[in-house]
Parts: structure tokens; C-alpha cells; sequence
């Protein structure tokens, strides 16, 4: 029983282009939803996070959309630079998982010089 | 650094072998978690300590897994006579305890290969 679900294991994108990754979370009582970045032999590192009680949240050229009555959550990146280029996981917390994060199978982001 | 160090980085074990996997939180870090990621996959939680306390050990896939952190400050994973399946990389991650999201800082994983 996935509750995050990120149906697009690959994204190509252009350089200066907009990329967009998706998610889809199954559970309506989390309080953040959260994107990381993963490089290769590195750790995630946190993105841009937005709390359950807002639907927009902009960090420089990075902006995460969330629409509650979709159980949809967006991450936008415009524009696209190569140093982009990796898997990006998205993740929920709160409600009853308390603070563990529960993280989507990724996405991996290839951006083209 | 400042960040969250695990080690040892690559570890092979063969079959039946226990294993233990050492992470240090960012100073200060009260919050420390483990998580499971394998191949092609998102990480799993494992167990979760606040301060010395294992608060959370829910995730944690059998009873051949440990996870301690005797003096509130680094943590050790353990793995008893592991298991092919036991082959992923473990990630730790720290946090700050305020009000509202906590960020979790990642450590750069153990990449366990079960032989």
C-alpha cells in the first residue's frame, strides 16, 4: 500500500526549459509535503518544502503547487539548468506517521545542455 | 564538516554475517532517523530516536534489525545473520525538534551488499 506515488520514473528536459515533476499521495492528514534532491553516492538533500494549509510555495527558480482535493503535489523548476540533473523524491510527514518521512519511488530529471 | 556522517561508506557482508553501521548526527540534533532505500526505490523508514529514546521502531523489516543510540548522540544499525534481501543503502538522517517541519538533514548512506 504506496501512500506517495510518482508515476514518472524519467524526465528529459531542454536547458532554460520548465521541468515538472509529479506526485500523488493517497492519505489527506499530512501536514508537509516536501521535495529532495538526490545526486549519485550523496544522501537526499531537502528542496522546498509547503505545509497542507497553503497550495503555492516559490524558492527561487523552484515553486511546489499543491491541490488537496486532487491529493496532488507539483514541483516546478523554470528555468532548467543541467546542474538539475538528478532523482528527486518527493515526500509527506506528519498526521499520524508523525515526523518519519515517507518518500515516492523518484524521479529521475536529465536536463540537456 | 558540519554534516551528518555515516560510515563505513560500502560494506559487503557475506550471508549469515551481522553488520553494524555507525551514523554521527549534525551536533546537537536531538531527532535521528534510519531509513532503507533499495535499488530503483524511494527510502523506507526504519526506527526513529529522539534524544537516546527509540520512539518509533515500526519500520524496522525483522527482528535480526537493531538500532541504538545509548548516549543521545551517534547511532548504530545493526544487522544480525544478514540476508541477500538485506542489500540496499542506509540512509541517516538528523533533525532540530522545533515547532512546525523539522528538516532532516541525510547522511551520504551505507551501501550494504549481502553476499
Amino acid at each position: 500500500d504506496q501512500q506517495v506515488k510518482q508515476n514518472s520514473p524519467s524526465l528529459s528536459v531542454q536547458e532554460g526549459r520548465i521541468s515538472i515533476l509529479n506526485c500523488d499521495y493517497t492519505n489527506s492528514m499530512f501536514d508537509y509535503f516536501l521535495w529532495y534532491k538526490k545526486y549519485p553516492a550523496e544522501g537526499p538533500t531537502f528542496l522546498i518544502s509547503i505545509s497542507s494549509i497553503k497550495d503555492k510555495n516559490e524558492d527561487g527558480r523552484f515553486t511546489v503547487f499543491l491541490n488537496k482535493s486532487a491529493k496532488h503535489l507539483s514541483l516546478h523548476i523554470v528555468p532548467s539548468q543541467p546542474g538539475d540533473s538528478a532523482v528527486y523524491f518527493c515526500a509527506v510527514q506528519g498526521g499520524s506517521s508523525g515526523d518519519k518521512l515517507t518518500f515516492g519511488t523518484g524521479t529521475r530529471l536529465a536536463v540537456r545542455p | 564538516g558540519a554534516g551528518v556522517s555515516q560510515s563505513p561508506r560500502y560494506k559487503v557482508a557475506k550471508r549469515g554475517q551481522d553488520v553494524a553501521l555507525r551514523c554521527d548526527p549534525i551536533s546537537g540534533h536531538v531527532s535521528l532517523f534510519w531509513y532503507q532505500q533499495a535499488l530503483g526505490q524511494g527510502p523506507e523508514f526504519l526506527t526513529y530516536f529522539q534524544n537516546e529514546a527509540q520512539l518509533d521502531k515500526s519500520g524496522l523489516p525483522s527482528d535480526r534489525f537493531f538500532a541504538e543510540r545509548p548516549e543521545g548522540s551517534v547511532s548504530t544499525l545493526k544487522i544480525q545473520r544478514t540476508q541477500q534481501e538485506d542489500s540496499a543503502v542506509y540512509l541517516c538522517a538528523s533533525s532540530l525538534v522545533l515547532a512546525g517541519y523539522n528538516e532532516q538533514f541525510f547522511g551520504p548512506g551505507t551501501r550494504l551488499t549481502v553476499l
